[in-house]
Formats: structure tokens, C-alpha cells, sequence
């Protein structure tokens, strides 16, 4: 199993500009949730989804959109990129929801 | 706004030695205490993890210390070596707080010096 993978690595963007962030799990989770990690902020909830076709906002859901149409999938995307989202964005899933997350690698994204 | 709040922000500790990281969190809803291990470049791992109707859980060196009545939990990493290294993140969720909303301490960095 490949387990929880993300692309690109890295994005650099300029302010305004628009992409999506891509999440993959192979695990058949029906949980799949974003965060992004900022220096002495730790990892904070972007969005999350409970199964196909279901999506909520989590802590910091401004700027960014999602969609859920697999199990497998969780795309988040970035409609007008601002330096604020600036960050280090993880994809993680999970069997149950609440508990053990599987984390991918990240994409470190920078607007300029 | 739920809050878990972790201390130290960063530790060194020298080999063999004992490194202690501090949780509090407010919610008594919460019903799943976790450590995650992050290594740079890489996303966290779950490291060990603990229920509210145990005080301790031991895997290893690494052992979580939890009290209830303070709304604590600790992880204490026995014989520290070079590549425990790595930041730390405590996190408590809940499935009854709303879905399955995890939320994460701001993490610690520990450094283990040879």
C-alpha cells in the first residue's frame, strides 16, 4: 500500500493565483481531512470529510475549498492564493475518524 | 475554541537521559489522547496513544501519563537517543465533540545530543 500520498512536494504561487492541492489514500478510509502546520501553531484543521460526497469545515476554513467524490480522492484547492496560506499542508485519513491518522508527506506551498 | 496546550516548545536533552512533554486541554469531552512523531520533511506519525479510563500506557521507552482529574497527560521518553530527535505534537479528539475534529498541541522540538 502506498498509503496516504500528496503532489505536488512543493508550489511556489503568486498572489491570486488559484490550484489544487491533490490527496490520494489507498486504505479505503472513509475519514480524509486537510491541516496546515505554521511555525508554533502546530497542525490546524482546514477541512474534513466523513465519506464520499460529505465535506465540514474545520478551524480555518477561509480560502479554501473541497470536494469529495471518491473514497479515495480529497482535493483541496486554492481559489485566489493570498501570503497568508503560506504553509506546510498535510492530507491525513483515517478508518474510524477520530482516531489514528495516517498522514502523507506534505506539499510546502509559498505565495509571493 | 477547544484548546490543547503543550509545553516545552523546544527540549534538549542528552543521550540516555529522560525527555518530558506536557499536555493540558480543556474539554472534557475529549476521549483520545495521541503522540505524534514528526521527522523533518516528513508528515506526523501516531506514536502512542491513550484512553481517559487508564493512567499510564507504556510502549517501549516511550510512556503516556495521564490525569484526569487535572486534565493533563504527559509523554516521557525513557534513555533518550539521537534519533528520538524529531518534533512532537500531542493532539486529544472526540467523536462526540461534533465529527471527529482531532486538535493538535503546537508541538515540541526535542533535540537528543549525542
Amino acid at each position: 500500500n502506498a498509503g496516504v500520498t500528496q503532489t505536488p512536494k512543493f508550489q511556489v504561487l503568486k498572489t491570486g493565483q488559484s490550484m489544487t492541492l491533490q490527496c490520494a489514500q489507498d486504505m479505503n478510509h472513509e475519514y480524509m481531512s486537510w491541516y496546515r502546520q505554521d511555525p508554533g501553531m502546530g497542525l490546524r484543521l482546514i477541512h474534513y470529510s466523513v465519506g464520499a460526497g460529505i465535506t465540514d469545515q474545520g478551524e480555518v476554513p477561509n480560502g479554501y475549498n473541497v470536494s469529495r467524490s471518491t473514497t479515495e480522492d480529497f482535493p483541496l484547492r486554492l481559489l485566489s492564493a493570498a501570503p497568508s496560506q503560506t504553509s506546510v499542508y498535510f492530507c491525513a485519513s483515517s478508518r474510524d475518524g477520530s482516531y489514528e491518522q495516517y498522514f502523507g508527506p506534505g506539499t510546502r506551498l509559498t505565495v509571493t | 475554541q477547544q484548546q490543547v496546550k503543550q509545553s516545552p516548545q523546544s527540549l534538549i536533552v542528552q543521550k540516555g537521559g529522560i525527555s518530558i512533554i506536557n499536555c493540558a486541554y480543556e474539554n472534557t469531552a475529549f476521549d483520545y489522547f495521541p503522540w505524534y512523531q514528526q521527522f523533518p520533511g516528513k508528515g506526523p506519525a501516531l506514536l502512542i496513544a491513550i484512553r481517559p479510563d487508564v493512567s499510564e500506557k507504556k510502549e517501549g521507552r516511550f510512556t503516556i501519563s495521564f490525569n484526569k482529574s487535572a486534565k493533563q497527560f504527559s509523554l516521557h521518553i525513557m534513555d533518550s537517543q539521537p534519533g528520538d530527535s524529531a518534533t512532537y505534537f500531542c493532539a486529544a479528539s472526540s467523536i462526540k465533540t461534533g465529527g471527529f475534529k482531532t486538535i493538535f498541541g503546537a508541538g515540541t522540538r526535542l533535540f537528543v545530543k549525542a
